[in-house]
C-alpha cells in the first residue's frame, strides 16, 4: 500500500522558515517524480513543486520560486520542502504527492503563517 | 500560470448524469494529452480519478469518465450516488514544465 505521510507544519511568522517532510513507503521511492501541493483555507489546489527521480532536475511554481526549495532522500524515502520568507498568503494544507501528475497523496500537514 | 477555469457548482439527482468542463489554452490543456481528474471529499486529500484525459486507475469506478476537445478537457459522472457529493479538480500539463490545477467545482447530489 502507497503511505505517504508528510510532518513539519506549525505556526511560524511572517519572513519565517519551516521544513516540511514526507515519509514514503510502499513503493520505490527513487523510481518516482515527486511534488508538493498546497491547498489555502476554503480555496483550490495549488501545484507548487516537483522533484525529479534522482533530484537531477526540479520545477517550480512563480509564486514559490527562490523562496522554497524542494529535494529528496532516497536513502531515507524521504521528500523536504525548505519553506523561507514565508508570507501570509503560505497559509494552507501542504500535501506531498507522488509523481509530477500526482497519482497518490498525504494525508497533508498544516503550515499557519501569521503574526 | 493561470488557473483552468471550472464550474463552480454543479448539481444533479442520484441516479442521473453531470458533466464538470476545465477550460485551458492552448499550452496546456489544449496542448497536451496530460488532464487529470480528482475528487475531494471534506477534510480529505485529493483521489485520483483520471489520468491522461481518460484513463482511470485500478481501483476507480467505471462511473467516471473523461474527455477532450480543443481547449476543454471534461469529467462525466455517470449514475450519480450520494458519496459522490464532493469537490473535483481537474489538472494539466503546462509548456512551462508545471502543472496547473483548476478552481474546483462543488458538486451536489440533490
Amino acid at each position: 500500500e502507497v503511505l505517504l505521510v508528510e510532518s513539519g507544519g506549525g505556526l511560524v511568522q511572517p519572513g519565517g522558515s519551516l521544513r516540511l517532510s514526507c515519509a514514503a513507503s510502499g513503493f520505490s521511492f527513487s523510481d518516482h517524480r515527486m511534488s508538493w501541493v498546497r491547498q489555502s483555507p476554503g480555496k483550490g489546489l495549488e501545484w507548487l513543486a516537483c522533484i525529479k527521480q534522482y533530484g537531477e532536475e526540479k520545477y517550480y511554481v512563480d509564486s514559490v520560486r527562490g523562496r522554497f526549495t524542494i529535494s529528496r532522500d532516497d536513502g531515507r524515502n524521504s521528500l523536504y520542502l525548505q519553506m523561507n520568507s514565508l508570507r501570509a498568503e503560505d497559509t494552507g494544507v501542504y500535501y506531498c504527492a507522488r509523481g509530477f501528475k500526482p497519482d497518490y497523496w498525504g494525508q497533508g500537514t498544516v503550515v499557519t503563517v501569521s503574526s | 500560470q493561470s488557473a483552468l477555469t471550472q464550474p463552480a457548482s454543479v448539481s444533479g439527482s442520484p441516479g442521473q448524469s453531470i458533466t464538470i468542463s476545465c477550460t485551458g489554452t492552448s499550452s496546456d490543456v489544449g496542448g497536451y494529452d496530460y488532464v487529470s481528474w480528482y475528487q475531494q471529499h471534506p477534510g480529505k486529500a485529493p483521489k485520483l480519478l483520471i489520468y491522461d484525459v481518460y484513463n482511470r486507475p485500478s481501483g476507480a469506478s467505471n462511473r467516471f469518465s473523461g474527455s477532450k476537445s480543443g481547449n476543454t478537457a471534461s469529467l462525466t459522472i455517470s449514475g450519480l450516488q450520494a458519496d459522490d457529493e464532493a469537490d473535483y479538480y481537474c489538472s494539466s500539463y503546462t509548456s512551462s514544465v508545471t502543472l496547473v490545477f483548476g478552481g474546483g467545482t462543488r458538486l451536489t447530489v440533490l
